[in-house]
């Protein structure tokens, strides 16, 4: 168990739908990361939230948004669902430090995700 | 988008035998990470790698981060039924991401 939860478990979406995603990071964690994991693929970096505020961000579009809030929480969005967006959708927490050092990053469950 | 070359792609061994696995990349890390995934689940944490050219072991698991800074391997002794699954090496390059490869899927008969 590393403390990271996600919810829902499972979700079907509609192509043209909305979706969003949440997850709570292990206490003691400021930073969370989310990730997309085709299947039989390994999990592709989307971006970084730290304090609030997008701290990175990968090769998605800006159809892929998302929030942190001030418990450290955080929420994935994609607006305008394609089919290529199945995926299990990982968020991961992290310390990361005033200095820029961060520690490892520790993986929630998933939220499984089907387009139809 | 960017996926380090892991292999073996996938492996079917007996119980008690030992499992190599490595990775490789064309850019420098500053840290090399092994993760395991279970069906349905996320990724989970097996060693982490800080410095170029150390060693580290958990128990069974032993992994190193290559002199170079692009390249680790991981092993594993005396494998069990429950060693089974994908097991994921990723690289750091900065503090926002982890870049994963294409991960190895053990198979461990009785």
């Amino acid at each position: 168990e590393t403390g990271v939860t996600q919810s829902p478990t499972h979700l079907i979406k509609t192509r043209g739908q909305q979706v969003t995603l949440r997850c709570s990071s292990q206490s003691g964690h400021n930073t969370v990361s989310w990730y997309q994991q085709a299947l039989g693929q390994g999990p592709q970096f989307i971006f970084q939230y730290y304090r609030e505020e997008e701290n990175g961000r990968g090769n998605f579009p800006p159809r892929f948004s998302g929030l942190q809030f001030p418990n450290y929480s955080s929420e994935l969005n994609v607006n305008a669902l394609e089919l290529d967006d199945s995926a299990l959708y990982l968020c991961a927490s992290s310390r990361l430090t005033s200095g820029g050092s961060t520690d490892t990053q520790y993986f929630g469950p998933g939220t499984r995700l089907t387009v139809l | 988008g960017q996926q380090l070359n892991q292999s073996p792609q996938s492996m079917f061994i007996q119980e008690g035998e030992d499992v190599s696995m490595n990775c490789t990349s064309s850019s420098i890390f500053n840290t090399w990470l092994w993760y395991k995934q279970d069906p349905g689940e996320g990724p989970v944490l097996l060693i982490a790698l800080y410095k170029a050219g150390e060693l580290t072991s958990n128990g069974r698991l032993t992994a190193q981060f290559g002199i170079t800074r692009k390249d680790s391997f991981l092993n594993i002794s005396a494998s069990i039924p429950s060693d089974v699954g994908i097991y994921f090496c990723a690289g750091r390059p900065n503090t926002d991401k982890l870049i994963f490869g294409t991960g190895t899927r053990l198979q461990v008969f009785p």
